[in-house]
């Protein structure tokens, strides 16, 4: 089956700049997070959306980031203005429900968009 | 919320030896634990998972075991191979609570640089 599609890959923008990065999820999957990866740490979970509503975003920096689900399957988290400390690879994923516990319910990641802030 | 600690953070064994990756986590809520492993600018991949109401889980080369009581649970890399140099994640986490936002969010551990050197 295709995977979760992310773009840009690479991204490098000026610091006080904007940035946008495009998820498209397993077709199917109602669950989709958002996950920053800063060199040498594990994934942090920035937003989640089920369906096309937000399920937890209390990680999100929601002065400068925003992330939106209008339609239920693609989405798009923005970065305005960045920060240095925001380069990091942004990994995207789905899964089929939000609740990890379910028994064959895993979670599907991007390729990440690696962004640096300059 | 949920803290994971993982050690150690680099590990580097000869082919043929065993691997063995720690983890522990704070909430004894938590109730599913999977492994991923990451190569160098790839995806995070899924490569095996243990629920809590199990001790232990084999498939193939590698096996993860649960301590409930201690909290901790560990990752076993048997007759280990050059290819199996990567990052290894460790995550935990819960089942949602009363349909609050806890909707099964997965905490990463800090990530282990396994090298296997022919």
């Amino acid at each position: 089956e295709a995977g979760v599609a992310q773009s840009p890959r690479y991204k490098i923008i000026e610091k006080r700049q904007s940035v946008a990065f495009w998820c498209n999820p397993i077709s199917g999957h109602a669950t989709l997070y958002w996950y920053q990866q800063i060199l040498g740490q594990g994934p942090k979970l920035l937003i989640q959306f089920q369906n096309n509503g937000v399920v937890d975003d209390s990680q999100l920096p929601k002065d400068r980031f925003s992330a939106e689900r209008l339609k239920g399957v693609d989405s798009t988290l923005k970065i305005q203005p960045a920060k240095l400390e925001d380069s990091a690879v942004y990994l995207c994923a789905s899964s089929l429900f939000p609740w990890t516990t379910v028994s064959g319910n895993t979670i599907y990641f991007g390729e990440g968009s690696w962004l640096t802030v300059v | 919320g949920e803290n994971v600690e993982q050690h150690p953070s680099t590990l580097s064994v000869q082919e043929g030896d065993s691997a063995v990756i720690k983890c522990t986590y704070s909430d004894s809520a938590s109730n599913y634990f999977p492994w991923y492993k990451q190569e160098l600018g790839k995806r995070p991949q899924l490569i095996i998972d243990i629920r809590s109401n199990v001790g232990e889980k084999k498939d193939q080369r590698i096996a993860v075991t649960l301590n409930k009581t201690a909290k901790h649970f560990s990752l076993h890399i048997t007759e280990t191979q050059p290819e199996d140099s990567a990052v290894y994640f460790c995550a935990a986490s819960m089942p949602p609570l009363g349909g609050g936002t806890s909707y099964g969010k997965l905490t990463f551990g800090q990530g282990t640089i396994l090298t296997v050197h022919p």
